[in-house]
């Protein structure tokens, strides 16, 4: 079958460092996404892994290790917009992108 | 960056009515397109894989009678909801299939909020 496990929720403090972790098995592979989600919007795209290694978007770094099915979404210096949802999206054989619950992230002051 | 919109961005409706939502890629061609529904505090959950030219694929549980989806052109594709009742309640959420190979991406539409009384 296919599934996505990211933590539920994870709490971290403004100016600091927090990695979101994320496993996947999916029925074939076209590379790995990573969305940020406020309450009640749409999904925004963060990154787009397709390759092994790391990824760095400006604040936002995503890595990818396709052997492990195993994808971290690193998030630098937080500010408090950055809380949200961030969900890790596979995409499988058929270009369909594979969801999770997302993990809730909660930055606190 | 790649644009999609979704019209309207909310709307309320009286039970058994019909609603209409469209999606638009605004700067790009998409061949498919895809529809989601979030319930509150849930996962997105797809619905329908929306191909141009051709018959809509419904995941399991998705009433393909009750949820329309009709991809007239390579740039718009519209879900409608018909008979609408209170459990249908939901955000309705598009995103179109950009690109192929290593560059794919999905853009996703910001939305429909229905509310149906």
């Amino acid at each position: 079958g296919q599934n996505i496990d990211q933590p539920t929720e994870m709490t971290a403090t403004e100016g600091a460092i927090v990695q979101i972790n994320c496993t996947y098995q999916t029925s074939g592979f076209n590379g790995l996404f990573w969305y940020q989600q406020h309450a009640g919007e749409a999904p925004t795209f963060l990154s787009y892994n397709v390759l092994d290694g790391l990824e760095e978007k400006g604040r936002f770094s995503s890595f990818l290790s396709r052997s492990k099915g195993y994808s971290y979404l690193l998030l630098k210096e937080l500010q408090m917009k950055d809380s949200a949802s961030y969900l890790c999206a596979p995409m499988d054989s058929n270009y369909q992108l594979i969801w999770g619950a997302g993990t809730k992230l909660i930055i606190k002051p | 960056g790649a644009v999609v919109s979704q019209h309207p961005s909310w709307v309320i409706c009286k039970s058994g009515t019909s609603v209409k939502i469209e999606c638009r890629s605004l700067d790009f061609q998409a061949t498919t397109m895809f529809w989601y529904r979030q319930f509150p505090k849930q996962s997105l959950m797809l619905m329908a894989t929306s191909n141009e030219g051709s018959k809509a694929t419904y995941e399991q549980g998705v009433e393909k009678d009750k949820f329309l989806i009709n991809h007239a052109s390579l740039t718009l594709s519209t879900l409608t909801v018909t008979s609408a009742h209170p459990e249908d309640s939901s955000f309705y959420i598009c995103s179109a299939h950009r690109g192929a190979g290593a560059t794919d991406t999905q853009y996703f539409g910001p939305g429909t909020r229905l509310t149906v009384l």
